[in-house]
């Protein structure tokens, strides 16, 4: 079965540590994505990648970083620089033609800073 | 700035009829989509408007009006299921999603 996956679901972190959010698709799509969700507001963009080996800020990267080595993978880092860690994680994907195409998402990983 | 508006909250009744408004402004517009979110899980696609007009889908139709910044996802023959949150996302002139908060619809039996 094709789709996206990320690990783990739930994840809890001390103050002060970085920690890795995995996110893995098989749906051979070109560009990938990583979203935070708080409670009442929007997806918002932290970073995005259309090709392997490249990958552009959203709107909220400070305090993440990320990696795109192969196509099928896209793992987020939260450092100990993010301020306010604790939120939902969305990692999602498309075929990213460059033109108005579907994301598509996994099933989220739920992080809480202790 | 670039802002997407939907009503927080809405109950309906199973069986019944609901309609989720969603206004948007933007800077350019490449489609607007419709996402459904069940608490604690990821969204999933129900729609994608890029011209005028209603688009139809079994229960669910989605309606775009562009010069009036305004779309709405109407959903009908409602199930318990339906509850959920359903988020409205416009595509921008950079192809980036700008989403709105969502809003959350309640069905009561």
């Amino acid at each position: 079965d094709g789709g996206i996956t990320q690990s783990p679901k739930y994840l809890f972190r001390k103050e002060g540590q970085n920690v890795t959010l995995s996110c893995e698709q098989n749906l051979n799509h070109d560009a990938m994505y990583w979203y935070r969700q708080d409670p009442g507001q929007g997806l918002r963009l932290i970073y995005y990648s259309q090709i392997v080996n490249d990958f552009q800020k959203g709107d909220i990267a400070e305090g993440y970083s990320v990696s795109r080595e192969k196509k099928e993978s896209f793992p987020l880092t939260v450092t100990s620089a993010q301020k306010n860690p604790t939120a939902f994680y969305l990692c999602a994907s498309s075929m990213g033609q460059g033109h108005t195409d579907t994301q598509y998402f996994g099933p989220g990983t739920r992080l809480t800073v202790l | 700035g670039q802002n997407i508006d939907q009503p927080t909250e809405m109950t309906a009744t199973e069986g019944a009829i609901v309609q989720i408004n969603c206004t948007y402004q933007t800077s350019g517009f490449n489609g607007l989509f419709w996402y459904q979110q069940h608490a604690g899980e990821a969204p999933t696609f129900l729609s994608y408007n890029v011209l005028d007009g209603l688009e139809e889908k079994g229960r669910f139709s989605s309606f775009l009006s562009r010069s009036k910044g305004y779309s709405y996802l109407l959903l009908k023959e409602l199930q318990m299921k339906d509850s959920a949150s359903y988020l409205c996302a416009v595509m921008d002139s950079n192809y980036q999603l700008i989403w709105g908060a969502g809003t959350k619809l309640i069905i009561k039996p």
